[in-house]
C-alpha cells in the first residue's frame, strides 16, 4: 500500500515558469514532510522541509504548501531554471522510538526547457 | 563535517553470485543508518535501517541482508543474487541523537545482475 502518493510522474516546464508537484498521505501520525532533489547518478539531497504546525514554508524559489486537513502538500518552484531539472521526491516521516523513518513518494522527473 | 562513503559505485554480477555493498559515515557518532533501493518509477524503497550496532530492522522480506559491525559502518549483502536485485542502492544516515528527520544520502551503488 502506497502511503505517500506523488504526482505527476513527469513534468516539463519552460524556463521562467512555475513547477508544481503534489503529494498526498494517509497516515495522520506523519509529522515531518521533506522534499529531496536528485540529479542523475547522484544520491538525493534535502531541498526543503516542513512540519505540520505551519501551512507554508519558503526558501528562495522553492515553497512548500501544506494542507493538514486534506493531508496534502506540494512543492512550488518559481522561475524554474534548466538547472532545476532533476527528480524530486516528497516524503513523510513519523517519529518512532526517537528516530524518523521516512516514506517516499515515487518521484517526479522535472525537465525545464531553456 | 560529516561525510558518507559508499562503494563500489558500479557492479555487474551474474545471477547466483554473492553481493557486498559497503557504507561508512565519518564525522558523527551513533548515526541511524539506512539502505534504500531505487528502481525506475518506483521511488525509494526502504530495505533496512539500523539505530545501533547489531540492531537491524528489515522492511522488505527478500534475499538481501544487512549488518552493522561498527557504529559507522553498514553493509548490504546477499548470498545469491536474483535478476530482480538489479537497481540503484543508496545508503543514508541521520542523526541518532536529536534526529531532525533529515537524511543524508551517499552517491549510490548501481548493481546490474545478468
Amino acid at each position: 500500500q502506497q502511503q505517500v502518493k506523488q504526482s505527476p510522474q513527469s513534468l516539463i516546464v519552460q524556463k521562467g515558469g512555475i513547477s508544481i508537484i503534489n503529494c498526498a498521505y494517509e497516515n495522520t501520525a506523519f509529522d515531518y514532510f521533506p522534499w529531496y532533489q536528485q540529479f542523475p547518478g547522484k544520491g538525493p539531497a534535502l531541498l526543503i522541509a516542513i512540519r505540520p504546525d505551519v501551512s507554508e514554508k519558503k526558501e528562495g524559489r522553492f515553497t512548500i504548501s501544506f494542507n493538514k486537513s486534506a493531508k496534502q502538500f506540494s512543492l512550488h518552484i518559481m522561475d524554474s531554471q534548466p538547472g532545476d531539472s532533476a527528480t524530486y521526491f516528497c516524503a513523510a516521516s513519523e517519529r518512532t522510538g526517537g528516530s524518523y523513518i521516512p516514506t517516499f513518494g515515487r518521484g517526479t522527473s522535472l525537465i525545464v526547457h531553456p | 563535517s560529516q561525510t558518507i562513503h559508499q562503494w563500489p559505485a558500479t557492479l555487474v554480477q551474474p545471477v547466483g553470485s554473492p553481493l557486498s555493498l559497503e557504507c561508512t559515515v565519518e564525522g558523527t557518532s551513533n548515526p541511524n543508518l539506512y539502505w534504500y533501493r531505487q528502481a525506475a518509477g518506483r521511488g525509494l524503497q526502504l530495505l533496512f535501517y539500523s539505530v545501533g550496532i547489531g540492531q537491524i530492522s528489515s522492511e522488505v522480506p527478500q534475499n538481501l541482508s544487512a549488518s552493522r559491525p561498527q557504529d559507522r559502518q553498514f553493509i548490504l549483502s546477499s548470498k545469491k543474487l536474483l535478476l530482480s536485485d538489479s537497481g540503484f542502492y543508496l545508503c543514508a544516515w541521520s542523526a541518532g541523537q536529536g534526529d531532525t528527520g533529515e537524511l543524508f544520502f551517499g552517491e549510490g551503488s548501481r548493481l546490474t545482475v545478468l
